[in-house]
């Protein structure tokens, strides 16, 4: 069984840039989730995806946006990035259905925004 | 807004102590998980506490959840360097999404 995977691991850009990180969900998962995590903090939940569609969006603007494809694997858009965007950036999928709530994460996309 | 507040954000202590760290909201949740941290990988999942009052032990760790389903709190006997990290609590809303605390740093000095 493969878990989740994240591309890239590292990733430096500059400020007004546009950046795409990618996820791959663990095999049999449909649901997932991305989120932010400064350093030293808990992870923000930015949005999640379930079935191709958007299933919940946390306090980020709409220059947060994301897709999720038919194989379930998932990317985040960041446009005109900021130096607060800097932060790991972190993917789970979950099994889905009701009341299935556990998360497994990949090991993130460490993103710096100069 | 739901919150969480984790107690301490940050403990160091001598292998073999033991240690609570706590996890508080005024909202209810329909579960709540704790995972564990370690730098450059993302969290792993501990337990999830379900009912009311419920405790999950996993070897020397403890969990529990509040009556009110409002807290919980984790406790750690004979603390070993290996279980050094950041220990993060995550409430479930109504919705299903999870809620985060900001973590406890843990370190474990030999």
């Amino acid at each position: 069984e493969t878990g989740v995977t994240q591309s890239p691991t590292h990733l430096i850009k500059t400020r007004g840039q546009q950046v795409t990180l990618r996820c791959s969900s663990q095999s049999g998962h449909n649901t997932v989730s991305w989120y932010q995590q400064a350093l030293g903090q808990g992870p923000q939940f930015i949005f999640q995806y379930y079935r191709e569609e958007e299933n919940g969006r946390g306090n980020f603007p709409p220059r947060f946006s994301g897709l999720q494809f038919p194989n379930y694997s998932s990317e985040l858009n960041v446009n005109a990035l900021e130096l607060d965007d800097s932060a790991l950036y972190l993917c789970a999928s979950s099994p889905g259905g009701s009341g299935r709530t556990e998360q497994f994460f990949g090991p993130g996309t460490r993103l710096t925004v100069l | 807004t739901q919150l969480l507040e984790q107690s301490p954000q940050f403990l160091s202590i001598q292998e073999g102590e033991n240690l609570t760290v706590y996890c508080n909201s005024s909202s209810v949740f329909s579960s709540l998980q704790w995972y564990r941290q370690e730098p450059g990988e993302g969290p792993v999942l501990l337990v999830t506490v379900v009912t009311g009052g419920e405790v999950k032990k996993l070897k020397r760790l403890t969990f529990q959840f509040g009556d009110a389903r409002k807290d919980s709190s984790l406790h750690i006997t004979a603390a070993q360097p290996g279980d050094t990290g950041l220990y993060l609590c995550a409430g479930v809303n109504s919705n299903y999404q999870l809620i985060w605390g900001a973590g406890t740093k843990l370190i474990i000095k030999p």
